[in-house]
């Protein structure tokens, strides 16, 4: 089937600096790719839908200038949480559709862990 | 509010047991998947149902979506140790693969 990596898998890093995760579509080249977030024995919270060559959308709720995300290439896409505080720690997790076929399933990433100290 | 509402939140059942785990929604659904996840991985995809009655089974899982296409259940069947896990439905109400996801209901399974 087709794979999605996430790196790293697991970040630590300082108050109020920023933290780069990457999302790569290994097979496969997807146009759209979600980024969730998950909270402790909680469901995921779609963030926001990331689309190649433009603007991500945001759900309502999301700050865009907190969680800013790129998708420079039809395999790549990068969530940057900037100024991350204690709060923003969770698991982030990916997930891309295949551009070819975009009405089967979303692929989902291993996703990371960040821990914000 | 939340949207997809999954029950059991949790179970507990011993090997060899059968189990339903249910997701309903208040709106109609353009789609339905199913996925497990073990805590702090990826998840995992089992099923996805789009029309309504539809039913699709693999292994010992079954899923099963009903005609309004509003409540979908999964059923294992002869439940074993690596069943164990978070079980999460997700709703696609727009038909571009956006998921909104279940509350999710963690199973574990007995010896």
């Amino acid at each position: 089937g087709a794979v999605v990596s996430q790196h790293p898998s697991r970040v630590i890093c300082k108050s109020g600096t920023s933290v780069k995760i990457e999302c790569r579509s290994l097979d496969f080249q997807a146009t759209t790719m979600f980024w969730y977030r998950q909270f402790p024995k909680k469901s995921l919270m779609l963030m926001a839908t990331s689309n190649e060559g433009s603007k991500a959308t945001y759900e309502q709720g999301v700050e865009k200038d907190k969680f800013l995300i790129n998708h420079a290439s039809l395999t790549l896409s990068t969530l940057t949480v900037t100024s991350a505080h204690p709060e923003d720690s969770s698991f982030y997790i990916c997930s891309a559709l295949d551009r070819v076929l975009p009405n089967t399933e979303a692929f989902f990433g291993q996703g990371t862990r960040l821990t914000v100290v | 509010s939340q949207e997809l509402e999954q029950s059991p939140q949790s179970l507990i059942v011993q090997e060899g047991k059968n189990l339903t785990i249910n997701c309903t929604s208040s709106k109609t659904l353009y789609g339905l998947y199913w996925y497990k996840q073990k805590y702090g991985e990826g998840l995992i995809f089992l099923m996805m149902l789009q029309k309504g009655g539809e039913e699709k089974s693999h292994e010992k899982i079954t899923a099963k979506l009903d005609e309004k296409k509003q409540q979908s259940s999964l059923h294992i069947t002869a439940s074993q140790p690596s069943h164990a896990g978070i079980y999460l439905c997700g709703a696609d109400k727009g038909g571009g693969n956006k998921l909104t996801f279940g509350t999710g209901t963690q199973l574990k399974v007995e010896l």
